[in-house]
């Protein structure tokens, strides 16, 4: 079963509004932790948000907000006030346990198109 | 902030030859190294996890012995594709553990480097 599924392949979204990136996961692990990352045409990886399983509040940063539902097992992306740096694929990604050494799984990534 | 830097950033090679790809981390040191893989359109996926001064995790079916990895020292790992074939053609990017405590965002990536075998 995938551990970290994006149903999302392609999204759009009007300069200066907000979209919504979708992402589910599985896991048995009470301890995990959610990434999602940023990937432009350049191919650098770009980490943008963290939300730990145990964290009660949503994370955020800046004009990135998580909205994480632990009981349905997601953790969408909210960009707010989209620009057209945007546009690039975003990865979500779960990292299983309190260890630091242990590794990421990404999902499939979901392509973002900001239209001017 | 923690950078890693990969050298080279693109390589073209022939078919037969061997590649090797460096990844550095800049201003810390990492324990932790991990090599991925990225074919075009595609997610990361995970090929090995190389510790310091030990021999390196290879994930289910990445072949140890045409992915060479090396992690000498706490700044450096090296990938070397062996033997290289055009399916070995792809954007393989490291990461690097960054051990500072209160961070949970502790890997780094690389820039990544495109390999493309003729």
């Amino acid at each position: 079963a995938q551990k970290i599924t994006q149903t999302q392949p392609g999204m759009f979204v009007q300069e200066k509004e907000a979209v919504t990136l979708d992402c589910t996961y599985d896991t048995s692990d009470p301890s995990y932790g959610l990434f999602w990352y940023k990937q432009p045409s350049s191919g650098e990886m770009i980490f943008l948000i963290y939300q730990g399983s145990y964290d009660q509040q949503n994370a955020t940063e800046g004009r990135y907000s998580l909205n994480f539902q632990k009981a349905r097992k997601s953790a969408n992306l909210v960009i707010s006030a989209s620009q057209l740096g945007d546009s690039a694929m975003y990865f979500c990604a779960m990292r299983e346990g309190n260890n630091a050494g242990n590794m990421l799984t990404f999902g499939g990534g979901t392509r973002l198109m900001v239209k001017p | 902030g923690a950078v890693v830097s990969q050298h080279p950033s693109w390589v073209i090679c022939k078919s037969g030859t061997s590649v090797k790809i460096e990844c550095r981390s800049l201003d810390f040191q990492a324990t932790t190294m991990f090599w991925y893989r990225q074919f075009p359109k595609q997610s990361l996926m995970l090929m090995a996890t190389s510790n310091e001064g030990s021999k390196a995790t290879y994930e289910q079916g990445v072949e140890k012995d045409k992915f060479l990895i090396n992690h000498a020292s706490l700044t450096l790992s090296t990938l070397t594709v062996t033997s290289a074939h055009p399916e070995d053609s792809s954007f393989y990017i490291c990461s690097a553990r960054v051990a500072l405590a209160g961070v949970p965002h502790e890997q780094y990536f690389g820039p990544g480097t495109r390999l493309t075998v003729t």
